[in-house]
């Protein structure tokens, strides 16, 4: 069974600040991972993913994760936010051959001008 | 169409209620997947369609909840003698497949059981 731990229910940071966004998830099988943002009162929409290859993966809006298999990882960077970032994060993992994706309990950024 | 649609946005209910949320996918989308979604929690799985088979219903937490695409195209979610527990966002997302395919949300049902 797979599982995901977003240690950070909120972040707070100033505009044009670094941000990262931990991600821990666990498995048995390998995995395929992705990154999805919700603004208010919006759907998730998907920022970026992981499937194979390159462990640096860039997504839209100037965000980038990397994928770490030792530490079980895929945290969620960008080096300077902006006030239009301010939404709900979630990291998400899918296993294997299973269809199924499952999603962190998400964590709110906010951005401070 | 040019995304996924969910009615009604907003649901309020009496305990004992049943109620049935509707979701319309991107019409070339084969896979349909259904998600609760508790507030301050990520969504989580419920069930999903491809085509019209159910291949997976694993995360349905009781019979009291049912879902259905007949054709293929729209879904529907029934939860029947509904409880407050149920009070969630639902979500509906859809792709063109299965392991390496983006999801697509739709914006939510907002269900409140009173």
């Amino acid at each position: 069974a797979q599982s995901v731990t977003q240690l950070d229910s909120q972040v707070p940071v100033f505009e044009e600040a670094p941000v990262e966004l931990r991600c821990n998830y666990s498995s048995s099988v390998s995995v395929y991972l992705f990154w999805y943002v919700q603004y208010p009162n919006q759907g998730l929409q998907l920022l970026l993913k992981y499937l194979s290859g390159s462990t640096l993966v860039k997504g839209i809006n100037g965000f980038e994760a990397e994928f770490n298999k030792s530490q079980t990882s895929f945290h969620l960077r960008k080096p300077s936010v902006h006030i239009s970032d301010t939404a709900e994060y979630f990291c998400a993992v899918r296993g294997g051959s299973a269809s199924k994706i499952i999603f962190g309990s998400g964590t709110r950024l906010s951005i401070r001008p | 169409g040019a995304g996924v649609s969910q009615s009604p946005r907003y649901k309020v209910t009496k305990r004992g209620q049943d109620v049935t949320l509707r979701c319309d996918p991107i019409s070339s989308h084969a896979t349909l997947y259904w998600y609760q979604q508790a507030l301050g929690q990520g969504p989580e799985f419920l069930t999903y369609f491809n085509y019209e088979a159910q291949p997976d219903k694993s995360g349905l937490p009781s019979d009291r909840f049912s879902a259905e695409r007949p054709e293929g195209s729209i879904s529907t979610l029934t939860i029947q003698r509904t409880e407050q527990r149920d009070s969630a966002m639902y979500r509906c997302a859809s792709s063109a497949g299965t392991l390496y395919n983006e999801q697509f949300f739709g914006p939510g049902t907002r269900l409140t059981v009173l």
